[in-house]
């Protein structure tokens, strides 16, 4: 497709439970972040890939959440063991590292987790 | 650390008026992006507008445009002949040039377009 996309698109799962999101992104791009939105927090950085190189890890929040990107395309965001406070619209955004509007991130539409 | 503060939680504006959101930032790179976000209610952030730094030009498209002040760290949004599809979230970002290229967000402003 011609953007990011995110699955799914909502998730409700309980408290304890591990869940997986993933996130593909435009073609091409070679860079790919993951922010988390929430209420009393905002947007925050989570973690960054770029190419081959060994990703940015330091917007993780706990040793619950990982993320790996395979092949330097698709990429999955896992929380193992979820509290409530993992409720938020996990964003994925990728970008390009050459060219023009390479600093320019574009984003898919979220992935809204609910904790139970 | 950078920082981006949008003083202005929620705005609100007539159809087809003009409406000024701010954004200020703190930095010590010479060199950096600034964007503008829009989040409608379908949660996909989108791109609106971004200026690089070392252009002291100010950056426009279509009916958004930006006025840009480097030395007071200032970067407003400016939506002329405001349209009721304008309504949304509308965040500021930061990014540096150098090393880790994430973007910092502002807290957001909702604006509510009045028919």
């Amino acid at each position: 497709g011609a953007g990011v996309s995110q699955s799914p698109s909502n998730k409700v799962t309980e408290k304890g439970k591990d869940v997986e999101l993933r996130c593909d992104p435009i073609s091409g791009h070679t860079a790919l972040y993951w922010y988390r939105q929430s209420l009393g927090q905002g947007l925050e950085f989570l973690i960054y890939f770029q190419g081959n190189s060994a990703p940015d890890k330091s917007g993780l929040p706990s040793d619950r959440f990982s993320a790996e990107r395979t092949g330097g395309s698709v990429s999955t965001l896992t929380i193992q063991r979820t509290q409530q406070e993992d409720s938020a619209v996990y964003l994925c955004a990728s970008s390009r590292t050459s060219g023009s509007y390479q600093e320019t991130q574009y984003f898919g539409p979220g992935t809204r987790l609910l904790v139970l | 650390a950078q920082t981006v503060t949008q003083s202005q939680p929620e705005m609100s504006v007539q159809e087809a008026e003009t409406v000024t959101l701010s954004c200020t930032y703190d930095t010590s790179e010479s060199d950096y992006y600034l964007f503008w976000y829009k989040q409608p209610p379908s949660r996909q952030m989108i791109l609106v507008i971004r200026q690089e730094a070392y252009k002291q030009q100010n950056a426009t498209e279509n009916r958004f445009s930006v006025n840009f002040q480097k030395a007071a760290k200032s970067f407003s949004l400016k939506i002329s002949d405001s349209q009721l599809g304008d309504a949304a979230m509308y965040f500021c970002a930061y990014r540096g040039s150098f090393g880790n290229e994430k973007l910092t967000f502002g807290t957001g402003t909702r604006l509510t377009i009045i028919p």
